[in-house]
């Protein structure tokens, strides 16, 4: 069974900071694929930025990167020079190449302050 | 681009009974999914179906169905509700089962009185 865990309930930055947001996951599979989705105030969900396991090099969209650690099964996301609007609750989630549908982890809540 | 339609927006409902949630979307994608999200509890797949017709459990299908009759709709139904039970059940759909780049509606609210 795959779980996700993100241990960071909560994280509050000054704008115009870098955050970093923690997520590990279990899974014995060998390829398997983590995302990064942001659920906004108004309970919308967005997809933000994808990882495959096979490859090495940390996926980067616009000011969202990825810190994958594969040996430590960790795939934590940085947002740098912070905006209000990424106050939101940012979801970690996984899915390896059998199961259908993600496992998602519990989320952090970012605010961000000016 | 497209957007998903969950209606209604908020459901509330008397324990024991019988409650149908919708979701449709034009994106025309094959695979359509039912997640839950409780306070505190993150996100968990009730249902999915991978195209029209098919059907699949999630980890959570107990206490549900589901029904994908078109591709486009995608409905849920609580076969008995919860007395006090209270959660947002999110629709998502995605271009095929391997494309885990997920859209999702913006919830139906369920209160069970």
């Amino acid at each position: 069974a795959q779980k996700v865990t993100q241990t960071q309930t909560s994280i509050s930055v000054v704008e115009k900071t870098t955050v970093t947001m923690d997520c590990v996951y279990e899974t014995r599979d060998s390829s398997y694929f983590l995302f990064w989705y942001k659920q906004t105030a108004s309970g919308e969900i967005v997809f933000l930025i994808r990882q495959d396991s096979y490859k090495k090099e940390n996926a980067t969209v616009g000011h969202y990167s990825l810190n994958f650690q594969k040996p430590k099964s960790s795939i934590g996301l940085i947002i740098t020079a912070t905006q209000i609007e990424d106050s939101a609750v940012y979801f970690c989630a996984m899915r390896n190449n059998y199961a259908q549908g993600l496992t998602f982890g519990l989320g952090t809540r970012v605010s961000v302050f000016p | 681009g497209g957007i998903i339609t969950q209606t209604p927006k908020f459901l509330i409902g008397q324990e024991g009974q019988k409650l149908t949630l919708k979701c449709q979307q034009n994106f025309n994608h094959d695979t359509m999914y039912w997640y839950r999200q409780d306070s505190g509890k993150g996100l968990r797949l009730i249902y999915y179906s991978i195209t029209e017709n098919d059907l699949q459990k999630g980890d959570l299908s107990e206490g549900y169905d589901a029904s994908r009759e078109k591709k486009s709709s995608f409905s849920l139904t609580v076969t008995s509700a919860q007395k006090n039970e209270m959660a947002v059940f999110l629709c998502a759909s995605s271009m095929d089962s391997t494309n885990e780049r997920l859209f999702f509606g913006h919830g139906t609210k369920l209160s069970v009185l």
